[in-house]
């Protein structure tokens, strides 16, 4: 069965540390790989997104991922993380196919501290 | 404006009771979602559908039912709430296959 696996589940840095999430997927075919955030009390928003082309996508608020396929790896990553980074982050994968659908991973808590 | 929007936000019930959850968008997509969240457990797809006359399970359907009215319009009930359905409730909405979903404001539901 495909599955995304997120193997931070709480990660807690000082402003200005370096950010990096890992996700991983099981599945050899087509996938298209999205990050998302979810500010405490909100809804979920696209960070980021990778379809096809470059594999080190930029997104919004600084943050960037890279697929590396041969690892189908698609790690999140912040040079500088800020207080307001705290949240909770999702890797989801879509897998193309007979049961195509959107699949997320567990999530990983960033606490950010001053 | 937001271009998705669940009612209610949040909801208290008892176990046994039905009860709807409803999601409208403006933002004309033909896919819509049902998610449940639950701490440590990520999103998991309760139901989807891809336009008016096409509604497909997802991983976790049991417990629950889903009809979509119109385009715009996708609901969620619980026929007899349990107190394991307890969770955070989000419905999204997308244009492509594949692509982004674009999530509503999630309505959290506690059944007691």
């Amino acid at each position: 069965a495909q599955s995304v696996s997120q193997h931070n589940h709480h990660v807690i840095l000082s402003e200005a540390a370096s950010l990096e999430l890992g996700c991983n997927y099981s599945y050899g075919g087509t996938v298209n790989l999205f990050w998302y955030v979810q500010y405490p009390g909100q809804h979920l928003q696209l960070l980021l997104k990778y379809f096809s082309g470059d594999p080190l996508v930029k997104g919004i608020k600084g943050f960037e991922a890279e697929f590396i396929k041969s690892k189908f790896s698609f790690n999140l990553r912040k040079p500088s993380v800020q207080w307001s980074d705290t949240a909770e982050y999702f890797c989801a994968v879509f897998f193309t196919g007979t049961a195509s659908k959107l699949t997320f991973g567990t999530g990983t808590r960033l606490q950010v501290t001053l | 404006d937001a271009d998705v929007t669940q009612t209610p936000r949040n909801r208290i019930t008892k176990t046994g009771k039905r009860i709807m959850l409803e999601c409208s968008q403006t933002k004309g997509h033909d896919r819509m979602y049902w998610y449940r969240q639950d701490p440590g457990l990520g999103l998991r797809l309760i139901y989807y559908s891809f336009d008016v006359k096409d509604i497909n399970k997802g991983e976790i359907s049991d417990g629950y039912s889903v009809s979509r009215q119109a385009q715009a319009k996708f609901s969620l009930s619980l026929e007899s709430a349990i107190p394991n359905q307890t969770a955070l409730y989000f419905c999204a909405t997308s244009d492509l296959h594949g692509g982004e979903q674009y999530f509503g404001p999630g309505t959290r539901l506690t059944v007691t």
